[in-house]
């Protein structure tokens, strides 16, 4: 089945020490995004990728930084993760279309569970 | 800005109720409107989707109709299941602007007692 993989479920990381959350993809959609959920509340768009054009959120924080090298694989470093970036991490695909109608669905994946200790 | 009001949880019914959990949304243009469900540890399902005014969403039991004139989207379900318990995330997503902004609700936590 098709379908929007991230790797690890669960991850745990010390205080500053450098972090990568993976994500893959076999729907062949052109758009990727990353959202931070914490607890209790909406996922936040950190950025997205259209295609190999990066968009990054005004307020998402310079700690955050993201890598796409093909379609299908879209990664999340956390350069120095402090305690306030433990969360939920979701990865999203979507096929938009150039005309940029609202139609497309984003389809998420199971998540990346961020411990900061 | 564009937003999405959802009815604060937690919401509790019996096995077998009528549920809604209302949605409201600002927003300018014609957006796209859509219900996510998440399970406990689990990343987001879409449910149902309108993409357009008097569009009917509808998937496991569950409606939701686009009302342009209230500007709302309230799931419904006639008879829920234990297993219906989850959070409830109401979203849009608008023309033009990010190609990326899809702007959810807080979020509905639905617990269903057997």
């Amino acid at each position: 089945d098709a379908m929007v993989i991230q790797n690890p479920r669960y991850q745990v990381t010390q205080f500053g020490k450098p972090v990568t959350l993976s994500c893959s993809q076999t729907l062949n959609h052109n758009v990727m995004y990353w959202y931070q959920q914490k607890s209790s509340q909406a996922p936040k768009l950190l950025f997205h990728y259209y295609d190999k054009d990066f968009n990054n959120e005004a307020d998402t924080p310079d700690n955050f930084q993201s890598r796409r090298p093909n379609t299908s694989f879209c990664f999340l470093d956390i350069r120095s993760p402090g305690l306030g970036d433990a969360a939920m991490y979701l990865c999203a695909t979507s096929r938009d279309r150039l005309s940029g109608t609202s139609t497309d669905t984003q389809y998420f994946g199971p998540g990346t569970r961020l411990t900061v200790l | 800005g564009d937003s999405v009001t959802q009815m604060e949880g937690p919401v509790t019914l019996s096995e077998e109720a009528f549920l809604t959990i209302n949605c409201t949304y600002t927003a300018t243009g014609y957006p796209s409107l859509f219900w996510y469900v998440q399970y406990p540890g689990e990343g987001l399902q879409l449910l149902l989707k309108a993409t357009k005014a008097d569009d009917k969403g509808s998937n496991k039991g569950f409606e939701a109709t686009y009302r342009k004139e209230t500007t709302s989207f309230h799931l419904e379900k006639g008879s829920v299941q234990v297993s219906d318990s989850a959070v409830y995330f109401c979203a849009l997503k608008s023309y033009g602007g990010s190609q990326g902004n899809l702007i959810f609700g807080k979020g509905t936590k639905l617990s269903v007692k057997p």
